[in-house]
């Protein structure tokens, strides 16, 4: 039962640079997220996809872009990574409705130098 | 939109002593509210949430939390802190129809032996 699985864990990129994250979930939810991480600032929405084929900007979404590509995986895209840009990055799911819980990936720990 | 505010980033507590971590919501309608706990480099999983039942939650490793809505708050307690307690918390929110959860700035819980 892998749950929220996400790729890669780690990644060094050189300012200007892309990449996409990958997130995958086996729990049949209907919603997922992409957060991230950076210290004294908890966790900030990036994007979110509340069900298939939707997507929806969330606190931060500058600089980012997704792609919810079936009910099972949503990828972040970073199109020309910035230094502001390095963080932890974590993708969440839940069914959707707000007294569901959220279950997280073990999180991506992305470096732009 | 809802907010959450958790004060004071790190918390130290004793072995033994009572971990008392206070987390104050804003919001127009009643909420949901939930508790996250994050061990070192990993995901977040839930401690407890609160969903309009029962006001007193009751969570997993002896963790509590109790609903106070004159109060406008959901303060996570344990009456022993044990040395695996030391991890970051957070408080989140999220609202009926609306699955984005809003994170508090967490806590960072020092268990002292």
């Amino acid at each position: 039962n892998a749950g929220v699985t996400q790729t890669p864990k780690f990644q060094v990129l050189k300012t200007g640079q892309s990449m996409t994250l990958q997130c995958a979930q086996d729990m049949n939810h209907n919603s997922m997220y992409w957060y991230r991480q950076d210290p004294g600032m908890g966790l900030r929405l990036i994007y979110y996809s509340a069900s298939e084929g939707t997507t929806d900007k969330g606190e931060v979404p500058n600089g980012y872009n997704v792609s919810r590509l079936n009910k099972r995986e949503f990828s972040l895209r970073l199109e020309s990574a910035a230094p502001s840009q390095t963080s932890v990055y974590f993708c969440a799911s839940s069914d959707y409705g707000g007294e569901t819980e959220a279950f997280f990936g073990q999180g991506t720990r992305l470096t732009v130098v | 939109a809802q907010s959450v505010t958790q004060l004071g980033s790190h918390v130290s507590v004793s072995e033994g002593a009572l971990v008392l971590l206070r987390c104050n919501y804003s919001s127009s309608v009643p909420p949901y509210l939930f508790w996250y706990v994050q061990y070192p480099n990993q995901g977040l999983q839930l401690l407890l949430k609160y969903t309009s039942a029962a006001t007193l939650v009751k969570g997993i490793n002896g963790f509590e939390a109790e609903f106070k809505k004159s109060e406008t708050s959901f303060h996570l307690t344990k009456p022993s802190a044990h040395m695996s307690d030391a991890a970051e918390y957070f408080c989140a929110v999220s609202l009926y129809g609306n699955n984005r959860l809003a994170f508090g700035k967490g806590n960072q819980v020092v268990v002292i032996p």
